[in-house]
């Protein structure tokens, strides 16, 4: 049982699109990671969100932490084919764990 | 990029051999962790390191074993492999344990 839902496990859109993903679980956590992967490559971290509510903003990229802290989104503005990846949300539970991730592509 | 490197990138195997990855930081960065990668799964976390000589179970563990010698190498070795063992393998350092984690290229094992 994943104890990370994300949603959706697939997106392909078009370079230009705005596209949102989702990371939930029933447990609170007390902070939570996104990472992007490449094919071929280990994930890179890309934020941390640690308050409940929290916005944060990478470029195109906008972060939010849900006021209760089970759940969060990325949003992605103009995607272009260079957002292509794997997308994972983690948090620290004695252990990290993963999502099983949402798969981007973005069609020039 | 962080220093971290595995050690083979791919390898082929048969049912019941044992094999064994390495890892290797230039960071000094007290925490490793070793996870397999499958589709459906995300990364799931095999066994991690809190420093030399001092380690612990992740979540799927079975099957597996791990040691850390020196600061700079975390290697895990699968006794005797089986073809659940097909997969693709990260090694990760932090340099606390809830602080951002840098992860390897990954090693891709096939266990025919």
């Amino acid at each position: 049982t994943q104890l990370l839902e994300q949603s959706p496990q697939f997106l392909s859109i078009q370079e230009g699109e705005n596209l949102t993903v989702y990371c939930n679980s029933s447990s609170v956590f007390s902070s939570l990671q996104w990472y992007r992967q490449e094919p071929g490559e280990g994930p890179v971290l890309l934020v941390t969100v640690v308050t409940g509510g929290e916005v944060k903003k990478l470029k195109r990229l906008t972060f939010q932490f849900g006021d209760a802290r089970k759940d969060s989104s990325l949003h992605i503005t103009a995607a272009q084919p260079g957002d292509t990846g794997l997308y994972l949300c983690a948090f620290d539970n004695n252990d990290m764990r993963f999502g099983a991730g949402t798969r981007l592509t973005v069609k020039p | 990029d962080a220093g971290i490197t595995q050690s083979p990138r791919h390898k082929v195997t048969e049912t019941g051999t044992p094999v064994t990855l390495r890892c290797h930081q230039t960071e000094n960065h007290r925490y490793m962790y070793w996870y397999r990668q499958d589709p459906g799964h995300g990364l799931r976390l095999i066994h991690y390191s809190y420093g030399v000589k001092d380690t612990d179970k992740g979540e799927v563990s079975d099957g597996y074993s791990v040691s850390r010698s020196k600061t700079e190498d975390f290697l895990l070795t699968l006794e005797s492999a089986t073809s659940s063992q097909t997969s693709v393998y990260f090694c990760a350092i932090s340099q606390y344990n809830d602080n951002e984690q840098f992860f390897g290229p990954g090693t891709r094992l096939t266990v025919l």
